[in-house]
This record gives C-alpha cells, sequence and structure tokens, in this order.
C-alpha cells in the first residue's frame, strides 16, 4: 500500500507569494493533518480535517489556510509569505483520527526568499 | 508554552545497550501519547503509543513507560541497534470535541539518537 504522499518536494517562493501544498492520505484513511517543523523543533500542528470538515486548528494566522476533497486528499494553502514560513510541511493522515496514530509524509520542503 | 519537552537534545549509546529516552508534559488532559521516530529526509514513523489508563506498553524491542503522577514517559530500547540512529520525538493528545483529537498531536522538540558499532 501507498504511504502519505506529498508534493511537491521542494519549493522555492518569494517573500509576498503564495503557495499551495497538496497530500494524499493511505487508502481508507478519512483524517489528514498538517504541521509545520522547522528546523531544530518538533511538528507543529496547524490543521485537522475530518470527513470534509475542520476538526482543529493551531496557532498559525489566517494566511494559512486548508481543505479537503471527497477523495480525502488535501491542499495547504499559504498566502503573503513570509521568511519565517520556510519550513518543512509535513501531512499526516488516520483512519479516523480516534485512537489510531497518525502516518507521516516524506513533507514538503518550503524556502521562502 | 512547550507542553512536551524532551530535555536531552541528544543521547549516545554502544550497541546492544540500553537507550532510555525521556519526556516531560505539562497538560493534565493528555490522555494518550506516542514515539515517532525520523530520519533525515523522510517524516517522523510511528513507533509505539500508550494510552494513559497504561503504565507500560511493549512491542518488541520498544517499551514505552508512563508514569502519570511525574507527567513523565520514556521510551526504552533494548537492546540498540545502529539502525537505531534517528531523531525521537514523544508527542502527545488530548480529548477535544468530537472525539476526533488525535489528529492534533503535540510534539516535544526531539532527541537524537547516535547508536555507536
Amino acid at each position: 500500500d501507498a504511504g502519505v504522499t506529498q508534493s511537491p518536494t521542494h519549493l522555492i517562493k518569494t517573500r509576498g507569494q503564495h503557495v499551495t501544498l497538496r497530500c494524499s492520505p493511505i487508502s481508507g484513511h478519512k483524517s489528514v493533518s498538517w504541521y509545520q517543523q522547522v528546523l531544530g523543533q518538533g511538528p507543529q500542528f496547524i490543521f485537522q480535517y475530518y470527513e470534509k470538515e475542520e476538526r482543529g486548528r493551531g496557532n498559525f494566522p489566517d494566511r494559512f489556510s486548508a481543505r479537503q476533497f471527497p477523495n480525502y486528499s488535501s491542499e495547504l494553502n499559504v498566502n503573503a509569505l513570509l521568511l519565517g514560513d520556510s519550513a518543512l510541511y509535513l501531512c499526516a493522515s488516520s483512519w479516523s483520527g480516534d485512537n489510531s496514530p497518525l502516518h507521516f509524509g516524506n513533507g514538503t520542503r518550503l524556502t521562502v526568499t | 508554552d512547550q507542553q512536551v519537552k524532551q530535555n536531552s537534545p541528544s543521547l549516545s549509546v554502544q550497541e546492544g545497550r540500553i537507550s532510555i529516552l525521556n519526556c516531560d508534559y505539562t497538560n493534565s488532559m493528555f490522555d494518550y501519547f506516542l514515539w515517532y521516530k525520523k530520519y533525515p529526509a523522510e517524516g517522523p514513523t510511528f513507533l509505539i503509543s500508550i494510552s494513559s489508563i497504561k503504565d507500560k506498553n511493549e512491542d518488541g524491542r520498544f517499551t514505552v513507560f508512563l508514569n502519570k503522577s511525574a507527567k513523565h514517559l520514556s521510551l526504552h530500547i533494548v537492546p540498540s541497534q545502529p539502525g537505531d540512529s534517528a531523531v525521537y520525538f514523544c508527542a502527545a493528545s488530548a480529548p477535544g470535541a468530537g472525539g476526533t483529537s488525535y489528529g492534533k498531536l503535540t510534539f516535544g522538540q526531539g532527541t537524537i539518537l547516535t547508536v555507536h558499532p
């Protein structure tokens, strides 16, 4: 079975631009979560979607948004990019979100210049 | 506000010996705890978890211990192998509205484990 797949793997953007990151969960998984990991820190929660509805939002500005599609894939959008948005963005999926461990993709490395 | 802390940035162990990674938390609402391993250029990989109703969970070479009164958990790896060299993250979650809380994990900063042959 394919794991969580994320695209693109690497991305370089300029300050002020917009970016869209994509994630396909493991087949059968209905919950998708997004995390930001900056160097030297643990992943930080951004959003959780379950059955296409937002179920949780972390402490991130409104420039960050996401959505989940009928096939359970998901997009993370970031507007008006700042240098501080440079990070590894991780997508994770789970069967239902309840007591089932998250399975992570390999992430998208975003560099903002 | 660091609710999950891994106070040891790194740990070096000889092959065959025990590795003990520690994690402390402050949020009493956390009821589910997990350990993840991360290699460079890969996403975190789930290792083992424990519910707050237990104090120990074993899976092969990996054992997680939970001390709720001390708000402390630890991961024991016995015996340690060079392939275990990676960054280890502990993570925790708390119940949320609707019960679908486990997509939201709070992670520690990670501990770099190096196992020497």
